[in-house]
């Protein structure tokens, strides 16, 4: 079945440390892949996409995520995170052929300790 | 450039009872979508619409559910009647192309 997966539920870093936020799809085609971010009561806030080409992205807010199609994996990264990444990160796909509909993984919680 | 607005932002309603939300996407973009976000959940869509034509509305409860675009600007989600678990945050995106830009959300509580 087509799925999109976020294993971990809920992690805590330390402000500073190094985050990775884990992201594997099931699609028979590499889809297009975003990553977004949602701050409480807020909506999605696009961090940044993979289209093609160079498989190493880079986002704003000094995220980036590389694609692994032979993992069909697209982990996003920060090498040190800030108090003010705390929030929930959704990764999302789309299919290709599929009028540009995008399917969410159940999101990642981040906790930033002092 | 403006963003996504979406009306209201919180809605408190009885079950049985109907309610109504607002999207006004941003200026030229053509797709418009709801999603439906349940706590602890990724969004699901519910309608894409491609100017005023619907492009899927396979997961819309159309029992219940209904969407329109009139004039392909602004759109409008209904639910008649609410059912406790309808609770959940409507999100109204746009797209131009391939990214979707998306609101802050219309959080629906259902007693």
């Amino acid at each position: 079945a087509q799925s999109v997966t976020q294993p971990d539920i809920h992690i805590t870093v330390s402000e500073g440390a190094s985050l990775e936020l884990r992201c594997n799809y099931s699609y028979g085609a590499t889809p297009y892949l975003f990553w977004y971010v949602q701050s409480p009561g807020q909506g999605l806030q696009l961090l940044l996409k993979y289209f093609s080409g160079d498989t190493l992205v880079q986002g704003i807010k000094g995220f980036e995520a590389e694609f692994k199609r032979s993992q069909s994996s697209f982990n996003l990264r920060k090498p040190s995170v800030h108090w003010s990444d705390a929030a929930e990160y959704f990764c999302a796909v789309a299919p290709p052929n599929t009028g540009n509909q995008f399917y969410f993984g159940t999101g990642t919680s981040l906790t930033v300790i002092p | 450039e403006a963003g996504v607005a979406q009306s209201p932002r919180y809605k408190i309603i009885e079950k049985r009872q109907s309610v109504a939300f607002w999207c006004n996407p941003i200026s030229g973009h053509a797709t418009l979508y709801w999603y439906q976000q349940i706590l602890g959940q990724g969004p699901k869509l519910l309608i894409q619409f491609q100017n005023n034509g619907v492009v899927d509305d396979s997961q819309l409860p159309k029992d219940r559910f209904s969407a329109e675009r009139l004039k392909g600007v602004d759109s409008t989600l209904k639910i008649q009647p609410a059912k406790l678990e309808d609770s959940a945050v409507y999100l109204c995106a746009s797209s131009l192309g391939l990214e979707q830009y998306f609101g802050p959300g219309t959080r629906l509580t259902v007693t």
